[in-house]
């Protein structure tokens, strides 16, 4: 199967920095991208859609200018959480599109945790 | 009406059982339908896809469809310890059409040996 590798797999930080996780497709290219969050016990809640080559698509109730996408080729997207506080510790997630089909591969997932 | 529906569980089977693992969704125009395995602290894993009406089998887990009745299942044969974990139900392709993954809640399974 496909294979998406995220990085880093666990950062602590303190309240006010930035964090940047990468997500790569490893073996294919994919002109989508998924970053979903997870916290504990409950669903996967999808973020938003990335695009290579053009901007993210933000799901209701996600704020676009804290959570900043990137996805600037077929292998690598990158979500930053600007300005980090506590609440937005959580398990986050993405997924990588193949075209044919709409089949979704995901990493591993980054876990967060905002002192 | 949640737009894919699962029940929640959990499901306790004996080890070397068949669990079945079930799924219904409200858009009549999806077009593919997926099982994913979560293990607790970890990523989705996907098991199998499915596409049209029937069965899929790969291994020890088959995949049914039935696009009439809107409804998915996952079997799980000789069931192991090692399947306990959570079972998600996904499908796009509906009517919006955007590609994304549209989950269901998820069902516990649980393998007793």
């Amino acid at each position: 199967g496909a294979v998406v590798s995220q990085h880093p797999s666990r950062v602590i930080c303190k309240s006010g920095t930035s964090v940047k996780i990468e997500c790569r497709s490893l073996d294919f290219q994919a002109t989508t991208m998924f970053w979903y969050r997870q916290f504990p016990k409950q669903s996967l809640m999808l973020m938003a859609t990335s695009n290579e080559g053009s901007k993210a698509t933000y799901e209701q109730g996600v704020e676009k200018d804290k959570f900043l996408i990137n996805h600037a080729s077929l292998t690598l997207s990158t979500l930053t959480v600007t300005s980090a506080h506590p609440e937005d510790s959580s398990f986050y997630i993405c997924s990588a599109g193949l075209l044919a089909r709409e089949t979704q591969y995901f990493g591993p997932g980054t876990r967060l945790l905002v002192l | 009406q949640k737009e894919v529906e699962q029940n929640s569980g959990p499901l306790s089977v004996p080890e070397g059982a068949i669990a079945s693992l079930n799924c219904t969704y409200s858009d009549r125009g999806s077009q593919s339908f997926f099982w994913y395995r979560q293990y607790s602290g970890k990523s989705p894993e996907l098991i199998m896809f499915i596409y049209s009406n029937g069965d899929k089998e790969d291994g020890r887990f088959t995949a049914q469809l039935n696009k009439a009745s809107q409804y998915v299942s996952l079997l799980i044969r000789d069931s192991q310890p090692s399947d306990s974990a959570t079972y998600l139900c996904a499908v796009t392709g509906g009517s919006s059409n955007t590609g994304k993954l549209i989950f269901g809640q998820g069902t516990t399974l649980q393998v007793k040996p």
